[in-house]
């Protein structure tokens, strides 16, 4: 089974419109964190958000916020005000046993979404 | 700051070639370092990570292999390259506390073509 799940394979949406890209994941731990990458044309995978299991509330950075829905095992990232700039694959990663695998920071990807943003 | 480095940029080989990519870290001392591999249209395979100088973990059993000689060194080779193959190269490095929250921060890649 899929460790982690991006249904969308391609997304269009309107300038300065808000986007949500779904990540579901799959895992059995108690303690893991979930990652959130940008990937423009240019290929560098960008940090954008992190959410940790054990977090009471949503991350928030800038127009980044994650939508985490810990018994529905969902991550969705939320851009608020899209800009043409933002137009870029989008991938969800997982971090599991963050209490076990210490020194070991595996990550475990999707498929990744392409973004793009239409003037 | 931390910066990190990849070369070369774009490679061109033939099948049957050996291979050697290199990336290095600057600003942070005994990072851990990883690769991954990613198809065109795909996510991120990761292949190798290392947690200190010599030590090295595969992930995936294949023709490739790779090598930490100094502590901010990560390089990655092939004695005979196949045309799967073919990809692009992620270098990544992170601090190694083993906190939960350990950001993985990717290099700028190498895009090999084998044919």
């Amino acid at each position: 089974a899929q460790k982690i799940t991006q249904t969308q394979p391609g997304m269009f949406v309107q300038e300065k419109e808000a986007v949500t890209l779904d990540c579901t994941y799959d895992t059995s731990d108690q303690s893991y964190g979930l990652f959130w990458y940008k990937q423009p044309s240019s290929g560098e995978m960008i940090f954008l958000i992190y959410q940790g299991s054990y977090d009471e509330q949503n991350a928030t950075e800038g127009r980044y916020s994650l939508n985490f829905q810990k018994a529905r095992k969902s991550a969705n990232l939320v851009i608020s005000a899209s800009q043409l700039g933002d137009s870029a694959m989008y991938f969800c990663a997982m971090r599991e046993n963050v209490m076990v695998n210490f020194g070991n920071e595996k990550l475990t990807f999707g498929t990744g979404t392409r973004l793009t943003i239409i003037p | 700051s931390q910066t990190i480095h990849q070369w070369p940029a774009t490679l061109v080989q033939p099948v049957g070639s050996p291979l050697s990519l290199e990336c290095t870290v600057e600003g942070t001392s005994n990072p851990n370092l990883y690769w991954y591999r990613q198809a065109a249209g795909r996510g991120l395979q990761l292949l190798f990570y290392s947690v200190g100088i010599g030590q090295i973990s595969s992930e995936v059993p294949q023709n490739l292999s790779a090598s930490r000689p100094q502590d901010r060194q990560f390089i990655l080779s092939s004695k005979k390259l196949l045309l799967s193959d073919s990809g692009f190269y992620l270098c990544a490095w992170s601090l190694g506390r083993g906190v939960a929250k350990e950001t993985q921060y990717f290099g700028p890649g190498t895009r090999l073509l084998v044919l």
